[in-house]
């Protein structure tokens, strides 16, 4: 398995602003992921966060509004610019350690814009 | 990757089998069937993987018809701790390892 964590746990946020969702593994990973759940509402993919590029982003999300950084294989973090209230969800970091093998999901962050 | 059809939820007895089905008519040969959970306000919890045999491991076993178009998730013993949404979603292996989350069965398990 894989121990990972978040920061911040949940936050309260004005519209407007921005927040920047932190995700720590306890060993190297190869892929780290960022997930969205909207209340009431299944897990989205944001995008895949790629060690020392670009990340890749689905159908509906864009770099200007989720940028990701990814600098080495434990560390990644999202960022949710010009927040509106329709952002407030559940931001979900999960890793695969290996290829092909399972994947492991974080604690979450709780974000409620007003 | 193949689309998943589950019921949006199902009640079972505190001790009996809980039997989660999943459609997946439209899954290739190479695409496998990965079932995970969530527990309220919980990350999504790993539970089980198969590509056409019988799998069983400590939490559940996994019964994949021989067409594999089906499959069903099975507790043995639900205790009120398996109260979560189940996932069933198909993915293949060679894919990116990212996965497709449907809507899920929201399995209450009751005393």
């Amino acid at each position: 398995s894989a121990v990972i964590s978040q920061k911040p746990s949940r936050d309260i946020c004005q519209r407007g602003t921005s927040l920047t969702i932190q995700c720590q593994v306890d060993s190297q990973v190869t892929m780290m992921f960022w997930y969205r759940q909207q209340p009431g509402q299944s897990l989205t993919l944001i995008a895949t966060a790629n060690q020392g590029s670009e990340a890749t982003y689905e159908s509906g999300f864009v770099i200007d509004k989720f940028p990701i950084s990814r600098p080495n294989l434990t560390f990644s973090t999202l960022t949710v610019s010009n927040m509106s209230p329709e952002d407030s969800s559940i931001y979900l970091c999960s890793v695969v350690r290996d290829t092909g093998n399972e994947q492991f999901f974080g604690p979450g962050t709780r974000l409620t814009v007003l | 990757d193949a689309k998943t059809t589950q019921p949006p939820s199902m009640d079972c007895a505190e001790g009996r089998a809980a039997n989660l089905p999943c459609n997946h008519s439209t899954i290739s040969g190479n695409e496998y069937v990965y079932w995970y959970r969530q527990i309220h306000s919980q990350g999504p919890q790993y539970i089980i993987h198969g590509l056409k045999n019988n799998e069983t491991n400590e939490m559940a076993s996994l019964i994949i018809t021989e067409d594999r178009k089906s499959s069903t998730l099975i507790l043995p013993h639900a205790t009120l701790r398996d109260t979560a949404v189940y996932y069933c979603i198909v993915r293949a292996f060679y894919n990116t390892d990212k996965l497709i989350f449907g809507t899920g069965t929201r399995l209450q398990v009751f005393p």
